[in-house]
């Protein structure tokens, strides 16, 4: 069964800095998708980026960035000069494209952004 | 005009009493779903589905069903709430291997 891990619970940084979520999943499939939510203090969720695991080329998406390593099972999320507005709970998934699945949901980090 | 809307955006049920949540998407999109979300947790999938009436049980479906009438719409119906139900709510559409698009989320009070 897929699982996804998000071991860092918050992480406070200073505005305009660069932070990195860290994310660990295990499937048993070699193809598989990547993706990470924000979650803000409203309650809604959108979707900010994506990593299919056949592209070895990490995605980017305005200042965020991926850290996609196949081999340990990662995918850690980059902010880059980061802003107030940043600070939200940030979600990773995972899909395993067999069966029709699902995608599960690690626990999520909540990212505070200091001026 | 969003994409995903849910209805009602929030409920207070009493114990044992029977609750529907409703989920609408303009999407076009075959798959749906529903998660829950339990304060300071992430998000547990309960039931999804990719092809009208047909649903698919997630990682928790126990006290729980799902019903998908139409591509468009798709429901959670608890029909012994418990106390252990009260949490907040979100169903969220997507293509098969595609972004999920997440509605405002449900929340749910059981007292």
């Amino acid at each position: 069964a897929q699982k996804v891990t998000q071991t860092q619970t918050s992480i406070s940084v200073m505005e305009k800095t660069t932070v990195t979520m860290d994310c660990v999943y295990e499937t048993r499939d070699s193809s598989y998708f990547l993706f990470w939510y924000k979650q803000t203090a409203s309650g809604e969720i959108v979707f900010l980026i994506r990593q299919d695991s056949y592209k070895k080329e990490n995605a980017t998406e305005g200042h965020y960035s991926l850290n996609f390593q196949k081999p340990k099972s990662s995918i850690g999320l980059i902010i880059t000069a980061t802003q107030i507005e940043d600070s939200a709970v940030y979600f990773c998934a995972m899909r395993e494209p067999n069966n029709n699945n699902a995608p599960r949901f690690g626990a999520g980090t909540k990212l505070s952004v200091k001026p | 005009e969003a994409a995903v809307t849910q209805s009602p955006r929030s409920k207070v049920a009493v114990t044992g009493g029977k609750v529907t949540l409703s989920c609408h998407q303009t999407n076009n999109h075959d798959y749906m779903y529903w998660y829950r979300q339990d304060t300071g947790h992430g998000l547990r999938l309960i039931h999804y589905s990719y092809v009208a009436d047909s649903t698919e049980k997630g990682d928790i479906p126990d006290g729980y069903k799902a019903s998908r009438p139409s591509q468009e719409n798709f429901s959670l119906i608890l029909e012994l709430a418990s106390l252990s139900q009260t949490a907040v709510y979100f169903c969220a559409s997507s293509e098969r291997d595609a972004e999920q698009f997440f509605g405002p989320g449900t929340r749910l009070t059981v007292l």
